[in-house]
């Protein structure tokens, strides 16, 4: 079965620190993994994908995220993190053969950027 | 800017009411889902729709119901509203490929008094 792990409920950055949010999948097949961002009362932004090709990926807002086949990782980065950034973070994957593309969505992981 | 709307933000209802949450998308999507979050918790799928009178059930077992009957349109309806309804609804949609993930509403942010 397909499942995203984020470990850590909360992560607390001082701002201008680089900052790291966890991320694990398990899928059969090919993965295809995402980032998205949910600030107070709003939907769901999408941040950044993997598909294929280069490991690193660059999305919105000068984030970044490592895929990591062999340690079936995908965590989200940013070199210097801003206030504006404390939100919540939500990693999801697709892949296999059956899974017709849905989104397998991790638990969030709570970022507070402290000033 | 959205491409994919859901009205109303906020609802304050009596229990026992009927309600239909609204959610529209104008990207041309096949898919759409439906998922119940509280605050800051994670997200739970309890309808998605692969098309036109496709729908079905998700993961969290929900008393809602929805019905998908053109492409653009996928509202949730709650025959009987009870306390433990209260929580955000977001709608979602994508398109048949992979490629770009979902495209999320606003959502609604549901309180049953």
């Amino acid at each position: 079965a397909q499942s995203v792990a984020q470990p850590e409920d909360q992560v607390n950055v001082a701002e201008g620190n680089p900052l790291t949010v966890k991320c694990t999948y398990s899928v059969s097949g090919n993965p295809y993994l995402f980032w998205y961002v949910q600030y107070p009362n709003r939907g769901l932004q999408f941040l950044l994908k993997y598909i294929t090709g280069d490991n690193l990926v660059k999305g919105s807002y000068g984030f970044e995220a490592e895929f990591n086949k062999s340690q079936t990782s995908f965590h989200l980065k940013k070199p210097s993190a801003l206030v504006s950034d404390s939100a919540l973070y939500f990693c999801a994957v697709s892949g296999g053969d059956d899974s017709n593309y849905q989104l397998i969505w991790g638990a969030g992981t709570k970022l507070i950027i402290k000033p | 800017e959205a491409d994919i709307y859901q009205t109303p933000r906020y609802l304050v209802i009596g229990t026992g009411k009927k309600i239909t949450l609204e959610c529209s998308q104008t990207m041309g999507h096949d898919k759409m889902y439906w998922y119940q979050q509280d605050p800051g918790m994670e997200l739970h799928l309890i309808h998605y729709s692969y098309g036109v009178n496709s729908t079905e059930k998700g993961d969290l077992s929900s008393e809602s119901t929805v019905s998908r009957i053109r492409t653009e349109h996928f509202p949730l309806t709650l025959e009987s509203a009870r306390p433990s309804h209260t929580s955000q609804y977001l709608c979602a949609s994508s398109d048949t490929g992979i490629y770009d993930g979902y495209t999320f509403g606003s959502g609604t942010r549901l309180t049953v008094v």
